[in-house]
C-alpha cells in the first residue's frame, strides 16, 4: 500500500542552527500537508501545498512540493525553542483517500 | 469556538473493561476521524466517517467500534479493553476527506 515516509526521525540542533526534515512518498500525491505536534500537545495543521514545484514561506518556515509531487520538504532557519516538537507530513491515499501520515521527525533544541 | 472536543482526557482501565470516547466538533466539518499514536508508531487511523451516516475502518480497526451519532460527534467505543489498547487517542475533523484536520487535545488511555 501506499507509504509516506519521512526523514530524519531525530534531530538535535542548537539553538539559531537551521533544521531540514524530508517527506517521500511511493505515490504521486495530489496534495501535500504538514503538521506540529508540540511535546505532550495533539497535532496543529501547519501548510496545504498543492502545485508541482510549489514554495510557501510561513515566517521562519520554508516549505516545498516536490516537481514530481512525490516528496516535500520543511525547512526551518534560525532555530528558537519554541520550535521543539514532531513535524509530521501527510498525504491523500489509503483505500478511501483519507490521509496518510509519515512517522514525523523529532526535533529538539538546545538553548 | 472550541474545535474539537474530546472526553476523558486520562483513563485508566482494567483488561475486558468497556468504555467510550466522545468526541464533538463545532466547525460543521463534514468528516470526523478515530487515531491513535504510540511511540515509534506514528499516527494510525481507527475508523473514519467520511461524512454523516457513514463509517469505515481504517489501518488499525480490530477491538474498536465506532457510531456518527451525528454530524457533530464521533465516538469510539472499546468492548473489551486489552493492554495493547494503551496509546493516546485522538479525535480529529476536516471540512472534506483528507482536507486539513483539526485535531482534538486528546484522550491518554492506559489498560492495566
Amino acid at each position: 500500500g501506499q507509504q509516506v515516509m519521512q526523514i530524519p526521525q531525530y534531530q538535535h540542533v542548537q539553538e539559531g542552527e537551521d533544521f531540514t526534515t524530508y517527506c517521500n512518498s511511493s505515490t504521486t500525491l495530489s496534495n501535500i500537508q504538514w503538521y506540529k505536534q508540540r511535546p505532550g500537545g495533539h497535532p496543529v495543521f501547519l501548510i496545504q501545498l498543492v502545485k508541482s514545484g510549489e514554495v510557501k514561506k510561513q515566517k521562519r518556515l520554508t516549505f516545498q512540493f516536490g516537481e514530481a509531487k512525490k516528496n516535500s520538504s520543511l525547512h526551518i532557519t534560525a532555530t528558537q525553542t519554541t520550535d521543539v516538537g514532531t513535524y509530521f507530513c501527510a498525504g491523500p491515499g489509503g483505500s478511501q483517500g483519507n490521509l496518510i501520515f509519515g512517522k514525523g521527525t523529532k526535533l529538539s533544541v538546545k538553548p | 469556538n472550541a474545535g474539537v472536543t474530546q472526553t476523558p482526557k486520562f483513563q485508566v482501565l482494567k483488561t475486558g473493561q468497556s468504555m467510550t470516547l466522545q468526541c464533538a466538533q463545532d466547525m460543521n466539518h463534514n468528516s470526523m476521524y478515530w487515531y491513535r499514536q504510540d511511540p515509534g508508531m506514528g499516527l494510525r487511523l481507527i475508523y473514519y466517517s467520511a461524512s454523516e451516516g457513514t463509517t469505515d475502518k481504517g489501518e488499525v480497526p480490530n477491538g474498536y467500534n465506532v457510531s456518527r451519532l451525528n454530524k457533530r460527534e464521533f465516538s469510539l467505543r472499546l468492548e473489551s479493553a486489552a493492554p495493547s489498547q494503551t496509546s493516546v487517542y485522538f479525535c480529529a475533523s476536516s471540512e472534506y476527506l483528507a482536507y486539513g484536520y483539526t485535531f482534538g487535545s486528546g484522550t491518554r488511555l492506559t489498560v492495566v
